[in-house]
Formats: C-alpha cells, structure tokens, sequence
C-alpha cells in the first residue's frame, strides 16, 4: 500500500511567519504535488516536482516555494504567511507513468492568523 | 470557463436509489480520466478509472463520452455510506502527470 504523510494535520500560524509543510511518501514515487483546497475552488496545483532537485510551477505559485533535496521528501515553503494562504494543503505521489493515479496525504489545515 | 466542469450539488438521494452525474471537460485532447471519492475533511482517494468502453466496479458505473467531452458516474442501490464528494479528474498526454480536478459534486443519502 502506497503511503503519503505529511508532518502536521493542523497548523496555526500568524501572518509573516514561515511556514514548512512536509510531504514524504514510501514508494520510490518520481512525481510529487502540492494542492491546495477551498470552498467553491476545488483542487488547484501549486508545485510538483518530476525528480529530485526539480521543480515546476503549478497554476498558483505566487506566495509558495518548494524543495525536493530526496527522492521521498518533497516541502512546501510559504515564505511569509498571509491570511489568504488559509487553506486545506493536500501532497500527492505518482510513479511515473502517465495516466496513473495520484496518491493523496491526509492533509494540512493551515489557519493563518 | 473552468477546464473541468461539475455540479456542486447536493445530490439529496433516498437510500437504495439510483443517482447519476456528470462532468464536462474542454480540453478535446484529454486522454485519462478518474473519478475520486472524497469524504468530508479527508484526503481524496481513487474511486475509480474511466475507460472509453465504460467501465463497472460493483454499483457504480463510469462512462465517457468523447464526441460531447463528458464523463458521468451513476451509483446504484445507493447506500448511506456513499454520502460523500465525488470529485472529476482529467489528465492531458501533454501536461504528462498533472491531473485537472472538478470541484467536485456533493451527494447526500437519506434514510
């Protein structure tokens, strides 16, 4: 069974801060994602990474960051928190095939103060 | 207009019926398409694949229409335990693993 985590399932932090969410998966999986989730807006990607030390921009990267330094662990960095960055932050794997499902993480709830 | 389009819902279904629904898509060149169960607060997870001969896993049915680009889902004999977010997923051979996600459409079975 494939198995993504992520380091916390709630997060509370105030508005500069820095912020490091942790994704690691057990499958030897070359893509990893970053989501995030909101009411009425659905799933939207903000990184993903093809391979260590390689990263892409997703649909919304403005306020976000990444690093992808081993094959399992892939971060999600918000420089300095903003209240709109209050979301639900879903990391996801894949093998890399195309056409594969995605394996989802628990997930963050992030509440920025 | 969104590049993967559902109705939000909700689905309010009496236990044992049938309920279905669809999803539209823009892009023509989309290749694979999933639909994903979400419950709520939790991570989505693989319903099932759709195929373009349509496919059954159980009592769900999935089917894909590429001439009018959507795919629908129809869950029979409903149970209370399908309450739950069924989100519509498109990936493009271009885009290589990127999956487009729906909003998803909320379904509510009732005693």
């Amino acid at each position: 069974d494939v198995k993504v985590t992520q380091s916390s399932r709630y997060l509370v932090k105030r508005t500069g801060e820095k912020v490091f969410l942790e994704c690691v998966q057990d499958m030897d999986h070359e893509n990893m994602f970053w989501y995030r989730q909101d009411p009425g807006l659905g799933l939207r990607l903000i990184y993903f990474s093809y391979d260590v030390k390689m990263k892409e921009k997703g649909d919304i990267p403005e306020g976000y960051s990444v690093s992808r330094e081993k094959k399992e662990r892939f971060s999600l960095i918000l420089e300095s928190a903003s209240t709109n960055q209050t979301s639900m932050y879903l990391c996801a794997s894949i093998p890399g095939l195309v056409g594969e499902t995605q394996y989802f993480g628990p997930g963050t709830r992030l509440l920025v103060l | 207009r969104k590049e993967v389009e559902q109705d939000p819902g909700p689905f309010n279904v009496p236990e044992g019926a049938t309920v279905a629904f669809n999803c539209t898509y823009s892009n023509s060149a989309s290749q694979s398409f999933f639909w994903y169960r979400q419950d709520c607060r939790k991570e989505p997870k693989l319903l099932m694949s759709v195929y373009s001969s349509g496919n059954e896993d159980g009592r769900f049915t999935a089917q894909l229409n590429r001439a009018s680009q959507y795919i629908s889902l129809l869950i029979r004999d409903s149970k209370l335990s399908d309450s739950a977010t069924y989100l519509c997923v498109v990936n493009k051979k271009a885009a290589g693993n990127k999956l487009t996600f729906g909003g998803g459409t909320r379904v509510l079975v009732k005693p």
